[in-house]
């Protein structure tokens, strides 16, 4: 497994402000992801991050908005850069470890008023 | 297109009853099949999870039973406790492309 830790764990946000959250995993892996999980929702794929290269972007994603650095193995930041509303959201990154097998981390709850 | 389809969308069960949840698919590339136990206020934990070469795979009181001709997979659980009262999401996946279902909200109650 691994264990993954986010930064912040939640935060309160003014419309046209950017919020980085941070994502450190125990251990070096690949692949990491990052997603959007709105309340009650399914989780939706925002972006993968390999470190060495850029991020992939899922549709409807796009990098001036969702700006994604992975500078070593355990690490990756994630920032929603002018937010709005309708950015406030649950924002989860994943790593894949074992082949297929994506673990969680927390999660950073994100108020935008 | 929803690539992996979950019902229902919310189950109530009594205590000491068994959960199902089912998914399908449509994509035979799929390869991997995990489910998912989210918390209110966690990230979904890795629960247990099955590739196509098995019909079921069991762990503790969680079972994974899957139908390749039928691209179904369901999640039951056995003697439901209030404890097992989260989100359960299912997951289909081909090399590092993973896709959700939808989600059920489980509530067991006393």
């Amino acid at each position: 497994s691994a264990v993954i830790s986010q930064k912040p764990s939640r935060d309160i946000c003014q419309r046209g402000t950017s919020l980085t959250i941070q994502c450190q995993v125990d251990s070096q892996v690949t692949m990491m992801f990052w997603y959007r999980q709105q309340p009650g929702q399914s989780l939706t794929l925002i972006a993968t991050a390999n470190q060495g290269s850029e991020a992939t972007y899922e549709s409807g994603f796009v990098i001036d908005k969702f700006p994604i650095s992975r500078p070593n193995l355990t690490f990756s930041t994630l920032t929603v850069s002018n937010m709005s509303p309708e950015d406030s959201s649950i924002y989860l990154c994943s790593v894949e470890k074992n082949t297929d097998t994506q673990y969680f981390g927390p999660g950073t709850r994100l108020t935008v008023l | 297109q929803q690539q992996v389809k979950q019902s229902p969308q919310s189950l109530i069960v009594q205590k000491g009853g068994i959960s199902i949840i089912n998914c399908a698919y449509e994509n035979t590339a799929f390869d991997y099949f995990p489910w998912y136990q989210q918390f209110p206020g966690k990230g979904p934990a890795l629960l247990i999870a099955i590739r196509p070469d098995v019909s079921e795979k069991k762990e503790g009181r969680f079972t994974i039973s899957f139908n390749k001709s039928a691209k179904q997979f369901s999640l039951h659980i056995m003697d439901s406790q209030p404890g097992d009262s989260a989100t359960y999401f299912c997951a289909a996946s081909t090399g590092n492309q993973f896709y959700f279902g939808t989600g059920t909200s489980l509530t067991v109650i006393p």
